[in-house]
């Protein structure tokens, strides 16, 4: 079975520009979560989507950030205009159904740099 | 808040045995996860501990004491390939709910 696919793997940009992340989770997975992880950090929830509702989105800066899981599959995060302290891995994972440990399969996530 | 405590670094000998503690405060539990992470990799899952006890997989064993707030993840026989930063996360409720995860522990294995 394929894994989760990012893209792109890296991402260089000037403060103030716009940048997009995409992700396909694993077939069948119908919970997908942004992640992000700063330097020397564990993850951080940014927002999760159950099919293509997004369930909780506490974390997510709404002012700059955005997301979309259209048609409850592939997702896009959007940052319109990053700052410096952006600048971090975006992680995307997914889940199978309700039940069992709950493991997260990550992708191997979007690395930005914002200058 | 949510609070994860595990130690930062960790040194080890090829072949040997090392345990990496996580001690946690959180607004709920169900259930405690480790997962390993190459530098520039994913994320990747090795255990889950839902009930007290030990949990082996292989040369990885979980351990998880619910009334202490307090899991430990041991690796033995210890190979380079182990150098890695080693999350526990938090699972707060039953069902797809997110993980809250540590600051993790980097392992370094030396010969």
């Amino acid at each position: 079975e394929a894994g989760v696919v990012q893209s792109p793997r890296y991402k260089i940009i000037e403060k103030k520009q716009p940048v997009a992340f995409w992700c396909n989770p694993i077939s069948g997975h119908n919970t997908l979560y942004w992640y992000l992880q700063n330097l020397g950090q564990g993850p951080e929830l940014l927002i999760r989507y159950e099919n293509e509702e997004a369930v909780d989105d506490s974390q997510l800066p709404k002012d700059r950030f955005s997301a979309e899981r259209l048609k409850g599959v592939d997702s896009t995060l959007k940052i319109q205009p990053a700052e410096l302290g952006d600048s971090a891995v975006y992680l995307c994972a997914s889940q199978r159904g309700q039940g069992g440990t709950g493991e997260l399969f990550f992708g191997e996530g979007s690395r930005l740099t914002v200058l | 808040g949510q609070s994860l405590e595990q130690p930062s670094e960790v040194t080890a000998v090829e072949g040997a045995i090392v345990q990496i503690n996580c001690t946690y405060q959180t607004s709920g539990f169900y259930g405690l996860s480790w997962y390993q992470q190459h530098d520039g990799g994913a994320p990747t899952f090795l255990s889950y501990n839902a009930l007290d006890g030990l949990e082996e997989t292989g040369r990885f064993s979980s351990f998880l004491s619910r009334s202490d707030s307090y899991g430990y993840l041991l690796l033995q026989e210890l190979q380079m390939k182990d150098s890695a930063s080693y999350f526990c996360a938090v699972r707060l409720s039953s069902g797809n709910t997110p993980l809250v995860f540590g600051k993790g522990t980097r392992l370094s294995v030396i010969a």
